[in-house]
């Protein structure tokens, strides 16, 4: 079955960088795009951008820019997304989001990370 | 500031219909299909609808989608009392500020 089971809790100082991975099982990897999206407390979902594990392409939410990166290895079927520059507003679950079909987001969710920032 | 506009709350009886609305425009609802989520506290999101109106395996047919132009509607059919959750209406977005956009959100109660 379709698995995608994401590193555990983060705390960071503001103005640090966050990676937060997500490694998938149960279908071929290159297969489908993954998606990261995060809710903040008491706020609602929120995209962060997309990635293509077969080439490598992404894309991102315009208020991200320049602050995520969003990567993959391919050898161990696993999605990275990194978000540097923290701030206090950056705390959120975090979660990696691969499509049911093509162009169809968030078949499957991995379990949610927490990155809390914090002085 | 999300793009998608929906009623921050929708209540009905165990049993009754509830209907959510969805508001975009041009460049996300009016030329991109319509997916919609459910989301319950402490848990990952869940995939109700995708392509308007399509039900992925598993999902119960109480559940349904339509669009109209710029806007579209999640309609609960029996609302059962593991429903109580919010939902979520997301498109693709032809702007060039985001790709992809999430509705603002509707927390679904019993009255």
């Amino acid at each position: 079955q379709v698995q995608l089971v994401q590193s555990g809790a983060e705390v960071k100082k503001p103005g640090a960088s966050v990676k937060v991975s997500c490694e998938a099982s149960g279908y071929t990897f290159t297969s489908f795009d993954i998606n990261w999206v995060r809710q903040a407390p008491g706020q609602g979902l929120e995209w962060i951008g997309w990635m293509s594990p077969n080439s490598g392409d992404t894309g991102h939410a315009q208020k991200f820019q320049g602050r995520v990166t969003m990567t993959r290895n391919t050898s161990n079927s696993t999605a990275y997304m990194e978000l540097s520059s923290l701030r206090f507003d950056d705390t959120a679950i975090y979660y990696c989001a691969r499509d049911l079909k093509y162009g169809e987001p968030g078949g499957y969710w991995g379990q949610g990370t927490l990155v809390t920032v914090s002085s | 500031q999300s793009v998608l506009t929906q009623p921050p709350s929708a209540s009905a009886t165990p049993g009754q219909r509830v209907t959510i609305s969805c508001s975009g425009s041009s460049s996300n609802i009016g030329s991109n299909t319509v997916k919609w989520y459910q989301h319950l506290p402490g848990t990952a999101p869940k995939l109700l609808i995708f392509a308007d109106s399509q039900r992925p395996s598993g999902v119960p047919d109480r559940f349904s989608g339509t669009k109209s132009g710029t806007s579209a509607s999640l309609t609960i059919s029996g609302l059962q009392s593991e429903d109580e959750a919010d939902y979520y209406c997301a498109a693709w977005d032809d702007s060039q500020n985001d790709l992809y956009v999430f509705g603002t959100g509707t927390k679904v109660t019993f009255l």
